[in-house]
């Protein structure tokens, strides 16, 4: 069984609050480490695709790191606003290519 | 540019009865990818298919099997229902890049209920 696991699994903050996430993911026969973002009643939605170990992106206030040599990314949010709430969800791509395994989700709620 | 059309949007049946949902990928799209959704377990993945071939299976019965057409669109069939396969059914499409998934669209998805 391979484990990816996100944490935490549910976040409140306040709008304007800085806040990240943590994905870890098996080290072995690494390809890819995808973020995406669920709204409610939505698809969810591609943030990141990243393959290279150190690899760092960004989207506005969104961004990712990776790290394949421990097995974790980390996904930060700067500055929170009330539209970022949503499901983050981490998903690991073996080196067979072609099929994610997701993590449970880290839950987001930002108030106004 | 349209995005992944999944149908039916809702629907629901009763046990032992076999459902087959539909999913449109982006035009020029040519892998698409489908994955279950339950509350207890997550997004899991059940199949992939490329050119009208299955390139992986996830770890779910026989009763689950899905096709790929040439014009890339593609179905998945669950026979013999049960009330666990009670779920959100995600469609997605991808542009592979390299060797990989690349990106994944996902559809609006389709909710079976299984009572």
């Amino acid at each position: 069984i391979l484990n990816v696991e996100q944490s935490p699994q549910s976040l409140h903050v306040q709008e304007g609050d800085s806040t990240n996430f943590t994905c870890s993911f098996p080290s072995s026969n690494f390809y890819a480490l995808h973020w995406y973002r669920w709204e409610t009643a939505k698809s969810p939605e591609a943030l990141f695709v990243m393959t290279l170990n150190g690899d760092e992106k960004k989207k506005g206030r969104i961004s990712a790191t990776l790290n394949t040599k421990e097995g974790y990314s980390y996904l930060y949010i700067k500055g929170s606003q009330p539209e970022d709430s949503a499901t983050y969800l981490c998903a690991w791509e073996n080196n067979a290519g072609n099929m994610l395994t997701f993590g449970g989700g880290t839950r987001l709620m930002v108030k106004p | 540019k349209a995005g992944v059309t999944q149908t039916p949007r809702y629907l629901i049946k009763t046990r032992g009865q076999q459902v087959t949902l539909s999913c449109s990928p982006i035009s020029g799209h040519r892998s698409v990818s489908w994955y279950q959704q339950t509350p207890g377990q997550g997004l899991q993945f059940l199949f992939e298919y490329f050119s009208e071939t299955q390139r992986n299976k996830g770890n779910f019965p026989g009763r689950f099997s899905g096709r790929q057409f040439s014009n890339s669109r593609s179905e998945m069939n669950v026979s013999t229902l049960e009330l666990g396969d009670s779920a959100l059914y995600l469609c997605a499409s991808s542009l592979p890049s390299g060797g990989g998934a690349g990106e994944l669209f996902f559809g609006e998805g389709s909710r079976l209920t299984v009572l």
